[in-house]
């Protein structure tokens, strides 16, 4: 049962370096997206996709660009990365197109800006 | 808009002990599901429980038990006779306007001491 997979687990990033966090789900579903948790904040949506090919902002997204160019693979770019976004990131995914179902989530991400 | 306060930073508490978590809401909706969330020490993080706003009934799993008072806007958590292994962030949350995602607390860390 592998679920959600996110990669890396962890990184260190210098100021100004560009990454991809790659998120890959085996469970066949359409629904896609990149929260950040920050400590005392809860997570918050930095972007969604509702299928492979499309992508929407969520509450957070600057500084982070997405694709879904396989309806399996949701990639986090960060072009420039600034302390701003040392957080721990999770990827989920969800059956249907509402949050109303629950999500599953990857273990997680832990990125270091400095 | 959407907001879940969740006023506990953190509560100690000693094993066996019962404990409650604090969830309060705010929607326009008049019909919605909150959820309860664990994030153990290893970082996923794990679902607990939806709950339809029609349902007032209490609800129990085990040593869990949810409290919905739709006339106060909270969905309280108790943990009777707290183990070790309860040991954990636990975060209410409450679908967006879009439902597309959800929209999160900032979590309640409990430590159970042996």
């Amino acid at each position: 049962n592998a679920g959600v997979t996110q990669t890396p687990k962890f990184r260190v990033l210098k100021t100004g370096q560009s990454m991809t966090l790659l998120c890959a789900q085996d469970m066949n579903h359409e629904y896609m997206y990149w929260y950040r948790q920050d400590p005392g904040m809860g997570l918050r949506l930095i972007h969604y996709s509702v299928g492979e090919g499309t992508t929407a902002k969520g509450e957070v997204p600057d500084g982070y660009n997405v694709s879904r160019l396989k309806k399996q693979n949701f990639l986090l770019g960060l072009e420039s990365a600034a302390p701003s976004q040392t957080s721990v990131y999770f990827c989920a995914s969800s059956q249907r197109a509402t949050a109303l179902y629950g999500y599953t989530f990857g273990s997680g991400t832990r990125l270091t800006v400095v | 808009a959407q907001k879940v306060t969740q006023a506990q930073t953190e509560i100690s508490v000693v094993e066996k002990e019962d404990v409650t978590l604090d969830c309060v809401y705010e929607t326009r909706d008049t019909t919605y599901y909150l959820f309860w969330y664990k994030q153990p020490p290893s970082g996923e993080l794990v679902f607990l429980i939806r709950r339809n706003s029609f349902d007032e009934q209490n609800e129990i799993s085990g040593r869990y038990s949810w409290n919905f008072q739709k006339s106060t806007s909270s969905f309280n958590f108790t943990i009777t006779a707290s183990q070790v292994v309860d040991s954990a962030v636990y975060f209410c949350a409450l679908p967006h306007d879009s439902n597309y995602q959800l929209i999160w607390g900032a979590g309640t860390k409990l430590i159970i001491k042996p």
